[in-house]
């Protein structure tokens, strides 16, 4: 069976500067996909960025980039520029390519706290 | 574009008592899914449904939890009797089918549900 672990449980940062937060996986399968999600307090979980393992190259998106890598399957969230915004829980999820099944795998998240 | 519906958003209810909660996925996505987030942990898959069929609900404690999704649209997942270990975030999401390179699932704002 798949796991996802996320080792930090609290992260801080302070506002302008650059944060990462760290995932690992195990599976057995060569293509599948790996996403973080954002969590603000009381509000809906939305994607921040999504990698197909078949992809070399890694998933940026504006502020937020990835480092995949795929031999160590570990899947790390790079914030940028962090802004009070940014404050959330992170989730790290996994998810099998093909298949009917599209059941997310999570970690168990990181709370990140934007200090200005 | 109108995201994920859910209702209610809170319920507090005592032990023994039954519950009902109340997903609209996006227009269009044929796939929808029911988590359950516990306090401290990430989403844990319930059901998944593709149109009115269930693909996987494998981890659905079916003595106690049931999910109907008559029409292919709208979901209902419901718990009765309610035990305290019940008390949860109860999450709605929903994508276009597994397998056609569209996996995002958008969730909606969840129902936190309190069993006293």
């Amino acid at each position: 069976a798949q796991t996802v672990t996320q080792s930090q449980p609290e992260m801080s940062v302070q506002e302008a500067e650059t944060v990462t937060l760290s995932c690992t996986y195990d599976t057995s399968e060569n293509n599948y996909y790996l996403f973080w999600y954002k969590q603000p307090p009381s509000r809906q979980m939305i994607l921040v960025i999504r990698q197909e393992a078949y992809k070399q190259q890694n998933a940026t998106e504006n502020r937020f980039s990835v480092n995949f890598q795929k031999a160590a399957k570990s899947f790390s969230l790079k914030i940028s520029d962090s802004q009070l915004g940014d404050t959330a829980m992170y989730f790290c999820a996994f998810r099998n390519y093909g298949g009917s099944q599209g059941n997310l795998i999570f970690g168990k998240g990181t709370k990140l706290s934007v200090k200005p | 574009e109108a995201g994920v519906a859910q209702s209610p958003r809170y319920k507090i209810i005592e032990k023994r008592q039954s519950v009902a909660f109340w997903c609209n996925p996006i227009s269009g996505h044929a796939t929808l899914y029911w988590y359950q987030q516990i306090l401290g942990q990430g989403p844990k898959l319930l059901i998944q449904f593709q149109n009115n069929g269930v693909v996987d609900d494998s981890q659905l404690p079916k003595d106690r939890f049931s999910a109907e999704r008559l029409k292919g649209v709208d979901s209902t997942l419901k718990i009765q009797p309610a035990k305290l270990e019940d008390s949860a975030v109860y999450l709605c999401a929903s994508s276009f089918p597994p397998g056609l390179g569209q996996e995002t699932q958008y969730f909606g704002p969840g129902t936190r549900l309190l069993v006293l």
